[in-house]
């Protein structure tokens, strides 16, 4: 079955950088590309942008433009997303998740790290 | 980019009752494939989001088919037939069809 198993929890502090991890397993990792979406605590979600982990190709929201840096490492079936210059107004759970080919959408989520930013 | 907009925020409902959920787009969504990529995804409580309906009313597997999904261009519904306790969560519309992807603001089922 499809799985995305995330990193554990992290603090940090404002100006810091964090790298979160998504390990994916019951399928093809380079086949679909992964998602990263954001949720501040009590609050909606935000899609942050993708990657094709076959290409290694990017799209990133102009939000986090300069920000976010989205990887992968095939070897190992597992993508990364690291965001730097962190604010406050970043703590939030982050969540990878895989793009559906072909209908513009997300099937399957990880199940979130959460990221505190505070000094 | 497309702002998605829910209502109601809130909804209260009976249990066995129905539901309903609107979605609203400034944007149509029909892409140049003829296709219209808006999703609906349930947040359980202390869950990550999963979803339920995908180009509009394609339901996902193991979806219980009292979830339904209507609408187009610019308006679109999903609905629950007769609500069940564990459909308590959090409900959010996405657009797939223009750069970049956005979410609705989320619509809270709670039981009366």
């Amino acid at each position: 079955q499809v799985q995305l198993v995330q990193s554990g929890a992290e603090v940090k502090k404002p100006g810091a950088s964090v790298k979160v991890s998504c390990k994916a397993s019951g399928y093809t990792f380079t086949s679909y590309d992964i998602n990263w979406v954001r949720q501040a605590t009590g609050q909606g979600l935000e899609w942050m942008g993708w990657m094709n982990p076959n290409s290694g190709n990017t799209g990133y929201a102009q939000k986090f433009q300069g920000r976010v840096t989205m990887t992968r490492n095939t070897s190992i079936s597992t993508a990364y997303m690291e965001l730097s210059s962190l604010r406050s107004e970043d703590t939030a759970v982050y969540y990878c998740a895989r793009g559906d080919v072909g209908s513009g959408s997300i099937d399957y989520w990880g199940q979130g790290t959460l990221v505190t930013v505070s000094s | 980019d497309v702002v998605m907009t829910q209502s109601p925020l809130s909804l209260p409902v009976t249990l066995g009752q129905p539901a309903s959920i609107s979605c609203r787009s400034s944007q149509s969504l029909v892409y140049s494939d003829g296709n219209t990529y808006l999703n609906w995804f349930q947040q359980r409580p202390g869950q990550s989001p999963r979803r339920l309906i995908y180009k509009v009313s394609n339901r996902d597997s193991g979806v219980p088919d009292r979830f339904s999904g209507s609408g187009s261009g610019t308006d679109f519904t999903l609905k629950i037939s007769r609500v069940e306790a564990e459909d308590v969560g959090v409900y959010y519309c996405m657009q797939g069809t223009h750069w970049p992807w956005t979410f609705g603001q989320g619509t809270k089922v709670e039981i009366k």
